[in-house]
């Protein structure tokens, strides 16, 4: 079974903290995506990566950035983190198959992060 | 633009009474429909892809349908334990390679016992 970690469950931080994110799959995916949901606002892409050291930003990535230094490894880094990036976290990955028509993505559980 | 929408947001039922979720979707040129289930505080869980017109999935009590504008989540006979929130998603062509996956809001379904 694919299997997406991420660091931490439930965060709470301060304004102004800088705030790293951490995600892990063990299923060699070579796509990673962070997305941000919010109720009523549903699932919103901020970066994804589809090589290491590769990133792009999806549709919401102001006030973040991200590192991917590691295949197996994405991290979202928030510089200065603010009230307005209180918000549930997820991580997902998928695998690029030469030749397929699509490809599903898998989640991790989330990370509910509470800024103060 | 590239859209998804659920209905209805929110549906209540008794255990053992079928019902059917929506899901109409606009995109340029479909590559794949996904189905996920999302249990509160948790990220949600992948289900069924569908990648053309007339194709249908089944999973236990649930059963995913494609037209090329909809796709329905049919709930055969649920019991409480399919209480969650159900996403749709869709993955367009963009050029000549596979986009990103763009979320409808969401069903919340919840099965009285």
């Amino acid at each position: 079974d694919v299997k997406v970690t991420q660091s931490s469950r439930y965060l709470v931080k301060r304004t102004g903290e800088k705030v790293f994110l951490e995600c892990v799959q063990d299923m060699d995916h070579e796509n990673m995506f962070w997305y941000r949901q919010d109720p009523g606002l549903g699932l919103r892409l901020i970066y994804f990566s589809y090589d290491v050291k590769m990133k792009e930003k999806g549709d919401i990535p102001e006030g973040y950035s991200v590192s991917r230094e590691k295949k197996e490894r994405f991290s979202l880094i928030l510089e200065s983190a603010s009230t307005n990036q209180t918000s549930m976290y997820l991580c997902a990955s998928s695998p690029t198959r030469p030749g397929a028509y699509y490809n599903e993505q898998f989640f991790g559980p989330g990370t509910r992060l509470t800024v103060l | 633009e590239d859209q998804v929408t659920q209905s209805p947001e929110a549906l209540r039922l008794q255990e053992g009474e079928s019902s059917s979720l929506n899901c109409s979707y606009t995109v340029s040129g479909l590559r794949g429909l996904f189905w996920y289930r999302q249990d509160p505080g948790k990220g949600p869980e992948f289900l069924f892809t569908l990648y053309s017109a007339g194709e249908e999935k089944e999973k236990e009590r649930l059963k995913a349908t494609l037209t090329k504008k909809e796709s329905f989540l049919h709930i055969t006979a649920p019991k409480p334990e399919d209480s969650a929130t159900y996403l749709c998603a869709v993955q367009a062509k963009v050029g000549g390679s596979q986009g990103n996956l763009i979320f409808g809001k969401g069903t919340k379904l919840s099965v009285k016992p």
